[in-house]
C-alpha cells in the first residue's frame, strides 16, 4: 500500500462544474497536508495547505481534511480550462522533514 | 509564497560531460532542500534530501557518486550530474523548506530540463 494514494484519473469535468480530487494516506501521525498543481512540463505549485480537520477555502478552492478517516480532498468550484493540470497531494508527518507525495490526479476541464 | 530559483532552466550537453544545477531560496533561509527527478508523464521521484552543512541523504537506488549534492549555505544547494549519459535526460526539480517554520511547506523551483546527446 502506498503511503499517499490518489486516483490517477484522468478526471474530466465540464467547464463551470465542481471538480473533486481525493487523497488518502496511511500514516496516522501525519499533521500537515498540501495540494500542489503541476501543469504539463512545469514544476509543482502550492495551491493549498491544511492542518486541522474541516474545510479551508481559498477562492475557488476548498481543501477538506478528515484525520479520522485519513482523507483529504480538494474541491475546485466553477472549473476553468486553465485548471487542467495534475494535482498532487502531499502529506507530512511532523518532524519527518519531508513530505510524501501521491502520484497525482490528472484533471481535464472541457470547454 | 516563498521564491525558489533554479538555474539553468534547460541544458543540452554531450554524453560524458558534467552538468551543475543550482537551487536558491531567494527570500528565505532553507535548512532543507530536496532534489527530484521526473520523467515524462510519470510521478515525482525524490532523489535526495540536502541539509545545510551536512552530507545529503540519498534515496534507495540513487547513485551518490553520480549525482553530487552540495548544500553549502542556507540559500543554495547544487546538484551535479557527473558523466551524464542519455538515460540521465530528465526534468530535475528542487524544492526548499523554510527554516524556523513548523509547517514545513515545500516550495519548488521551476525545474531544469536536461537533455544528454
Amino acid at each position: 500500500q502506498k503511503e499517499v494514494e490518489q486516483n490517477s484519473g484522468p478526471l474530466s469535468v465540464p467547464e463551470g462544474a465542481i471538480a473533486s480530487l481525493n487523497c488518502t494516506y496511511s500514516d496516522r501521525g501525519s499533521q500537515s497536508f498540501f495540494w500542489y498543481r503541476q501543469y504539463s512540463g512545469k514544476s509543482p505549485e502550492l495551491i493549498m495547505s491544511i492542518y486541522s480537520n474541516g474545510d479551508k477555502e481559498d477562492g475557488r478552492f476548498t481543501a477538506q481534511l478528515n484525520k479520522a478517516s485519513q482523507y483529504v480532498s480538494l474541491l475546485i468550484r466553477d472549473s476553468q480550462p486553465s485548471d487542467s493540470a495534475t494535482y498532487l497531494c502531499a502529506v507530512l508527518r511532523t518532524n519527518a522533514g519531508k513530505s510524501t507525495f501521491g502520484d497525482g490526479t490528472t484533471l481535464t476541464v472541457k470547454p | 509564497g516563498a521564491v525558489v530559483s533554479q538555474h539553468p532552466s534547460w541544458v543540452i550537453c554531450k554524453s560524458g560531460t558534467s552538468v551543475k544545477i543550482e537551487c536558491r531560496s531567494l527570500d528565505f533561509q532553507a535548512t532543507t532542500m530536496f532534489w527530484y527527478r521526473q520523467f515524462p508523464k510519470q510521478s515525482l521521484m525524490l532523489m535526495a534530501t540536502s541539509n545545510e552543512g551536512s552530507k545529503a541523504t540519498y534515496e534507495q537506488g540513487v547513485e551518490k557518486d553520480k549525482f553530487l549534492i552540495n548544500h553549502a549555505s542556507l540559500t543554495l544547494s547544487t546538484l551535479t550530474v557527473t558523466s551524464a549519459h542519455p538515460e540521465d535526460s530528465s526534468f530535475y526539480i528542487c524544492s526548499a523548506v523554510q527554516a524556523n517554520l513548523a509547517k514545513n511547506i515545500q516550495y519548488f523551483g521551476a525545474g531544469t530540463r536536461l537533455s544528454v546527446l
